[in-house]
């Protein structure tokens, strides 16, 4: 069975770029799209963006500016990268499989998730 | 920008059927999905593509979808379902959104 682990910082300081990487297991990561989703504490859910394994991407328009997403298929692993961050961006970060249904894609496996918090 | 509209909070006792809408305008041309969020951890999927239900999703989830609102179902709803539950979909852009999310209690 697939499972996704992100990993990175859980502390990064404002205006600095906040990395993180998910790992895929139980599978391959090829012939997939793979998003990234994050939430703030107490909050809801906020789709970041996702990329193909091949490298293609597609980021939200509210967060394109600051966001870059990449894969390495021979590390089974894709990464996100948020540049410029304030403590508007602390919260907990997903990683999940976005699949095609036969009519529309949506996301099916997820990570536990990873907090990170910005602060000095 | 474009949103999807749930309400805040749904409460019903064990037993009953829980009803959380969804309303957007791009929902007649786009599925909604829906996902249960429990204290946490992870979301779920648990239905996708407007009414299908993932395996190892009990039946008494069900979806339906008229014009600019969907509506999950929970049919005899069970201690256990208490979450939070979120509406997602695309805009006609391609973008992907959630709804604010719906705290379902039961007791």
């Amino acid at each position: 069975q697939m499972q996704l682990q992100e990993s990175g910082p859980g502390l990064v300081k404002p205006s600095e770029t906040l990395s993180l990487t998910c790992t895929v297991s139980g599978g391959s990561i090829r012939g997939y799209y793979w998003s990234w989703v994050r939430q703030p504490a107490g909050k809801g859910l906020e789709w970041i963006g996702r990329i193909y394994y091949s490298g293609s991407t597609t980021y939200n328009s509210s967060l394109k500016s600051r966001v870059t997403m990449s894969v390495d298929t021979s590390k089974e692993q894709f990464s996100l990268k948020l540049n410029s961050v304030t403590a508007a961006d602390t919260a907990v970060y997903y990683c999940a499989r976005d699949v095609w249904f036969g009519s529309e894609y949506g996301l099916d496996v997820w990570g536990q998730g990873t907090t990170v918090t910005v602060s000095s | 920008s474009y949103e999807l509209t749930q309400p805040p909070s749904v409460s019903v006792s064990p037993g009953q059927t829980a009803r959380i809408t969804c309303s957007g305008d791009a929902l007649p041309s786009k599925y909604p999905y829906w996902y249960q969020q429990q204290s946490g951890q992870a979301p779920v999927l648990v239905i996708y593509e407007e009414f299908r239900r993932p395996s190892g999703i009990p039946e008494r989830f069900s979806g339906s979808r008229s014009g600019t609102m969907a509506t999950l179902t929970i049919s005899g709803a069970q201690v256990e379902d208490e979450a939070v539950y979120y509406c997602y979909s695309t805009d006609i852009s391609g973008n992907r959104v959630f709804g604010g999310g719906t705290k379902l209690t039961v007791l």
